[in-house]
């Protein structure tokens, strides 16, 4: 998985709660992506960032922060979880190829 | 509408067949155009990219782009269990974010 590692890989929280994803690479890449990926929609972009504390907003951004302190961490808040957030979270880095990018595993989160 | 628009599936084939997966996009302005393959439970990775229209060929695996109709295409020949997943299309502006295709989900049947 080209050293992206994502925590927690599962995880099941409630209503109104706030909830961080964490990303964390291994191969000192400036960019880093946040994706959500739901049946019917497929990969939607939640926010980027393009290096240390710069960051910017994808399609999906509503309800969704993110953080970037290090080059290799790259966090995901969801201020206060609804069950709209219910999905597979992936985390991806820019690659050096056209239009590659190499994801992590996935989180799969549950808001009940 | 969405700007990229992919047959969910599922689609099942048997082994050894040629499998056609689609895309079709409404943004003349793509100029990149990916297949990525995800197996359950996994993150997608990149399969191949494509610049301009025509085809690319890597083993098995051709990608054609035809930017007057905005369609592309990914063939798999020769069809093998292990080409079971889900593909999924994508493409960008030549810029940093990638737009996807929903994903269809593939089982070759032995």
């Amino acid at each position: 998985d080209a050293g992206i590692t994502q925590s927690p890989r599962h995880k099941v929280t409630e209503t109104g709660t706030p909830v961080t994803l964490r990303c964390h690479q291994t191969e000192n890449h400036r960019y880093m992506y946040w994706y959500r990926q739901d049946p019917g929609h497929g990969l939607r972009l939640i926010h980027y960032s393009y290096g240390v504390k710069d960051t910017d907003k994808g399609e999906v951004s509503d309800g969704y922060s993110v953080s970037r302190s290090k080059t290799e961490d790259f966090l995901l808040t969801l201020e206060s979880a609804t069950s709209s957030q219910t999905s597979v979270y992936f985390c991806a880095i820019r690659g050096q190829g056209v239009g590659e990018a190499f994801f992590g595993q996935g989180t799969r989160l549950t808001v009940v | 509408q969405k700007e990229v628009e992919q047959d969910p599936g599922p689609l099942s084939v048997p082994e050894g067949a040629i499998v056609s997966l689609n895309c079709t996009y409404s943004n003349s302005a793509f100029q990149y155009f990916m297949w990525y393959r995800q197996y359950s439970r996994k993150g997608p990775e990149l399969l191949m990219y494509t610049y301009s229209s025509g085809n690319k060929e890597d083993g098995r695996f051709t990608a054609q782009v035809d930017k007057s109709s905005k369609y592309i295409s990914l063939f798999i020949r020769d069809s093998q269990p292990s080409d079971s997943a889900t593909y999924l299309c994508a493409m960008n502006f030549g810029n940093e974010k990638l737009t996807f295709g929903t994903g269809t989900r593939l089982t070759i049947i032995p």
